[in-house]
């Protein structure tokens, strides 16, 4: 059973350009989480989706931000117009159907770096 | 604002000594988590205690959870080197019960 997988691992973009990161969960999931994890500090919740569902949006900056989980493919965070602060690592997670989701299983995260 | 705050931030100790972090959050848990993260990569799930739980073992891992004071502790005991990483506590809460709100981390380097 393979792990969560993002892709990129890692991505340059210049200010102003579009961010578009990939998230595919394991097998068998259905929620995804996206976290941001600015350097030396601890992650930070931004989006919590279900297929087609946005369920709690609450961390992620109204602006510029945007996730989706379509009913095929993979997760999409996607950041327009970038700018240097938005330079991080992003991760993210899934979890299993409802009844068990305490446990989530993390990706190996996209590092973003913004020129 | 961050739930949990890990103390110390840094750790360094020699190979077989036992490390421990600490770890505190501010509002009604369901669960506390520990996380190991190794430098550049992602996630690692260590051990989850539940609310009602006291002490929990895995491996040479041990987690105690006091509710009351709103604190936990993760104890490595004979550490190696390949235990240097960021150790993170990471709660759930009972008005939130999926979202990991995550600490800051503590750096533990383990010298050979």
């Amino acid at each position: 059973n393979a792990g969560v997988m993002q892709n990129p691992r890692h991505l340059v973009r210049r200010r102003g350009q579009e961010a578009r990161l990939r998230c595919s969960p394991m097998k068998g999931h259905s929620h995804v989480y996206w976290y941001r994890q600015l350097p030396e500090e601890g992650l930070k919740f931004m989006v919590y989706l279900q297929k087609e569902n946005i369920i709690d949006e609450s961390g992620m900056p109204k602006e510029r931000f945007s996730a989706e989980f379509p009913k095929e493919g993979p997760s999409i965070l996607r950041i327009q117009q970038v700018v240097r602060g938005d330079s991080a690592a992003y991760f993210c997670a899934s979890s299993p159907p409802s009844w068990d989701r305490d446990t989530q299983y993390f990706g190996p995260g996209t590092r973003l770096t913004v020129l | 604002s961050q739930q949990g705050e890990e103390d110390p931030q840094a750790l360094s100790i020699q190979e077989g000594e036992n490390a421990t972090m600490n770890c505190s959050y501010k509002t009604s848990i369901n669960n506390l988590q520990w996380y190991r993260q190794n430098s550049g990569r992602g996630l690692v799930h260590l051990i989850l205690i539940r609310s009602n739980e006291r002490e929990k073992h895995s491996g040479r891992l041990r987690v105690t959870l006091d509710t009351s004071k709103k604190s936990s502790s993760l104890l490595i005991t004979a550490s190696r080197a390949a235990d240097t990483a960021s150790y993170f506590c990471a709660t759930q809460s009972a008005g939130s019960s999926y979202k990991l709100i995550f600490g800051s981390g503590t750096r533990l380097l383990v010298r050979p």
